[in-house]
């Protein structure tokens, strides 16, 4: 079984454009996050989210909206797609906060031209 | 400013020769510190947590250390397997996660 999954797995798609992006963990955690991993591999946290409340949200563009329906999914949408948002999303869980072991998903690499 | 640095980039060892991986870090309340491989392609796999310095984790080939101020990844007699990318993660008073670059190694047989 997959404890965390993302679709899609690749996202190209022109400047503009808006997109969402799907995750979903039935590890039965608390807490879920969202990564950006850039060129040079660099992981950056964007978002998290506790039992569907918002916890911290790093200094991300406010075109980047997270989504959470239940605790179970955290979507992520994103508007008015830029060159420079190219990256691989990561989404994440974790049993508690930020001290608990993070577990990702297999990322969604997303392509603007 | 939080701060983690990972060193070196890469590292190409031969099969056998055992090293280590350095992640330095300056962070304002260290409330946990974490090891993730990644593979090409794929999300971070959780390897180990060191919440205070001094403590020890080992897995296999695989050992991590923490002081006040860096955690080793000690690798003994690595095989080719063990190639991936080796990320430092620490989890500060801020409720803040911060990500090293990573090392990447490569085994050759």
């Amino acid at each position: 079984d997959t404890a965390v999954s993302q679709t899609p797995k690749y996202l190209v798609t022109q400047m503009g454009n808006d997109k969402s992006i799907k995750c979903e963990q039935n590890l039965g955690h608390d807490t879920m996050y969202w990564y950006k991993q850039d060129s040079k591999k660099f992981l950056k946290i964007m978002f998290s989210y506790n039992n569907k409340e918002l916890i911290i949200n790093e200094t991300v563009p406010n075109r980047f909206s997270p989504k959470s329906p239940d605790k179970a999914h955290l979507n992520l949408h994103i508007n008015s797609l830029e060159l420079g948002d190219s990256a691989v999303y990561f989404c994440a869980s974790s049993q508690e906060g930020y001290t608990d072991t993070q577990y990702f998903g297999p990322g969604t690499r997303l392509t603007v031209l | 400013e939080d701060q983690v640095t990972q060193s070196p980039e890469a590292l190409r060892l031969q099969e056998g020769e055992s090293s280590s991986l350095n992640c330095s870090y300056t962070v304002s309340g260290l409330r946990g510190l974490f090891w993730y491989r990644q593979d090409p392609g794929k999300g971070p796999e959780f390897l180990f947590t060191l919440y205070s310095a001094g403590e020890e984790k080992e897995k296999e080939r695989l050992k991590a250390t923490l002081t006040k101020k860096e955690s080793f990844l000690h690798i003994t007699a690595p095989k080719p397997e063990d190639s991936a990318t080796y990320l430092c993660a620490v989890h500060t008073g801020g409720f803040k996660t911060i990500f090293g670059a990573g090392t990447r190694l490569f085994v050759k047989a």
